[in-house]
């Protein structure tokens, strides 16, 4: 069974572009979560998608936003990047009916602001 | 609020030895507890879990955790340790009540075994 997917693997933008990164769940998982893991900051929740809706979003700019699509699979904007922006960036999934089920995350994408 | 804590930056232990990684938590209503390890340039793995039930948790590669309510612990162990155990294990939680279903994690413990 595949795993939880990312694209890309590397990004590499400049100050004030804007960066799209996606995530394919596993089959049959409908959640998909997005975390930031920056240098020195740890692994920091930004966005939850269940069934095609935003659930519950971190402390975090407007400026992120994503959304899920009817396959499950999730987009990951961010707009007017920052160099501050810079960071690991993974997509989990899961079955949100189990309750206390496991996340599963992905490889994530590197992104590089300059 | 909810929160997660590994105390320890780095733990070095030798192979064969017995490791233990700790971590202590927060929260609100009952814990959900998960450890994750993550390589290089990797994305993160689970290892295990608890929800309810026993509080000794058996896991991939050989580890376990163990719950403690009475000290709001789940310290992750292994009777041997592996070289290739050598990684970064982040522990997170949670909160049962809480119906975001989001993962609060530690700052990470460094694990290092040395042959």
């Amino acid at each position: 069974e595949a795993g939880v997917t990312q694209s890309p693997t590397h990004l590499i933008k400049t100050r004030g572009q804007q960066a799209t990164l996606r995530c394919s769940p596993i089959s049959g998982h409908t959640s998909v979560y997005w975390y930031q893991q920056a240098l020195g900051l740890g692994l920091q929740f930004l966005l939850w998608y269940d069934e095609g809706e935003e659930r519950n979003r971190g402390n975090f700019p407007p400026r992120f936003s994503g959304r899920q699509f009817p396959n499950y699979s999730s987009e990951l904007n961010v707009n007017a990047l920052e160099l501050e922006d810079s960071a690991l960036y993974l997509c989990a999934s899961s079955l949100v009916s189990s309750g206390g089920g496991e996340q599963y995350f992905g490889p994530g994408t590197r992104l590089t602001v300059t | 609020a909810q929160s997660v804590a590994q105390p320890e930056d780095q733990v070095n232990v030798a192979e064969g030895n017995p490791l233990t990684v700790k971590c202590t938590y927060s929260v609100s209503g009952n814990p959900y507890l998960f450890w994750y390890v993550q390589y290089p340039n990797r994305g993160l793995q689970f290892l295990l879990k608890y929800i309810t039930g026993d509080n000794l948790v058996k896991g991939s590669y050989g580890f376990e955790a163990e719950f403690n309510k009475s000290q709001t612990s789940f310290h992750l162990k292994k009777p041997s340790a592996l070289v290739s155990d050598s990684a970064l294990y982040f522990c997170a939680v949670r909160d049962g009540v809480d119906s975001s279903y989001k993962l609060i994690f530690g700052s990470g413990t460094r694990l290092l075994v040395r042959p």
